[in-house]
This record gives structure tokens, C-alpha cells and sequence, in this order.
């Protein structure tokens, strides 16, 4: 089945600075791999997702970029806000079969500090 | 979240005891997840349906049974509550397009296992 290896677990930065989380998956027949953030005490919601046809997807201050052949895709966020401060997931879907159900990585907790 | 909700929102519950715990959707999405999500774990999946009364294991699913008999409702059921269920549980919902696939998550259910 599928594996999806997310890091860094933690990642503090000061507002204003950019973000990465990176996260790289195992089957080559995921073709869809959505990022979700979670606030406190609530349930996780799509941030931004991109698929396996397309190389880089912006959507204002947040942005993923998706290599095929290393099977690896990031989350940049620039220009940091306290706001942005959540648990981030990164996961990886196929069309059919066993690879159709999601599979997550562990999460990123990111602290922006004021 | 619009769409989908999750009941109880807590639940305190002893060793031993039956505990149910239930997902409502209004979608009409064809598939419906249950996760749990502990720290250092991320989301795992316990179990999934793809279909009225067509459902599936997931990765931690031993202590758990399901049951989907209206498309709109997902029932988690813990046959005898163990403390290592204490957790915090989401249902999620997708659909079979490519503009459902993303996932629609509930607002969760804090449960614990005294």
C-alpha cells in the first residue's frame, strides 16, 4: 500500500518568513495529493491540492510543487502570519483500487511566532 | 462543517462499555472515512465505506465495527471501550468525481476511556 513520509514534525518561524513542509509517497499510482491545515479543536480542511499532470499549483500566499520521478511534493507558505499557525497534512490518493482511499502523513505542526 | 456532522462532540465512557458514535452527511458523497488522530500518529484510518452497507478495514480497525445502512450516516462502534481508544475520532466524507475528491471533515469527537 501506500506510504507517505511527512517532515519536519515541528517547524517554528518568525512572522513574515517562509515555510516548507515536505512530504514524499511511495506509489506510483498516486495521482492526487491534497494539503490540509487544522486548527485547534477542529477538524482538518483542504488548504490548496495538485495533480500528478501539473508541476506547481499557487493559490496567493501558499503553494505546492509536485515531483513525479523522486515522488515528492512541498507546501511553501510565504510571508508567515500568527494565523497560519496550525497542523498541516500532506496526503497522497489514486484513481482506482486500494490506492483511491487517502493515505496522510503524520502532520507538521508549524508555530509562527509575532 | 456544512454538510457533515459528528455526535457526540464529547464522550466520557468507561472500560467495557458499548460506545457509538455516529456521521451524518448531506452531500450525498459516496464515500465515508473514520479516522482517529492521536499525537505522534497523525490520522489513521480505522474504517470506510464506498457504498450503502459496503465497507472496508482500515489500518487500526481491530476493536472497531462500522455500519452504513442510509447513504447519509456512517456509525462507529466500539463493542467494549478500551483506554487505549481514548482519542480524538473524525468522519470524513468524499465523492467519486474529480471535484469531489477531496475530503470534508467533521468537527471530531473527543472520547475517553476511564
Amino acid at each position: 500500500g501506500e506510504n507517505v513520509e511527512q517532515h519536519p514534525s515541528t517547524l517554528s518561524v518568525q512572522e513574515g518568513d517562509s515555510a516548507v513542509i515536505k512530504c514524499t509517497y511511495s506509489d506510483s499510482a498516486s495521482n492526487y495529493f491534497p494539503w490540509y491545515k487544522q486548527e485547534l479543536g477542529k477538524g482538518p480542511q483542504l488548504i490548496i491540492d495538485i495533480r500528478s499532470n501539473v508541476g506547481e499549483k499557487k493559490d496567493q500566499r501558499i503553494a505546492v510543487t509536485l515531483n513525479k520521478t523522486a515522488k515528492h511534493f512541498s507546501l511553501h507558505i510565504t510571508e508567515t502570519q500568527p494565523e497560519d499557525s496550525a497542523v498541516y497534512f500532506c496526503a497522497a490518493k489514486g484513481a482506482s483500487g486500494g490506492s483511491y482511499i487517502p493515505t496522510f502523513g503524520r502532520g507538521t505542526s508549524l508555530i509562527v511566532h509575532p | 462543517d456544512a454538510g457533515i456532522t459528528q455526535s457526540p462532540r464529547h464522550k466520557v465512557t468507561e472500560t467495557g462499555t458499548p460506545v457509538t458514535l455516529r456521521c451524518h452527511q448531506t452531500e450525498n458523497h459516496r464515500y465515508m472515512y473514520w479516522y482517529r488522530q492521536d499525537p505522534g500518529h497523525g490520522l489513521r484510518l480505522i474504517h470506510y465505506s464506498y457504498g450503502v452497507k459496503d465497507t472496508d478495514k482500515g489500518e487500526v480497525s481491530d476493536g472497531y465495527s462500522v455500519s452504513r445502512s442510509k447513504t447519509e450516516d456512517f456509525l462507529l462502534t466500539l463493542e467494549s471501550a478500551t483506554s487505549s481508544q481514548t482519542s480524538v475520532y473524525f468522519c470524513a466524507i468524499s465523492g467519486s468525481g474529480r471535484e469531489d475528491e477531496k475530503l470534508l471533515f467533521g468537527s471530531g469527537t473527543q472520547l475517553s476511556v476511564l
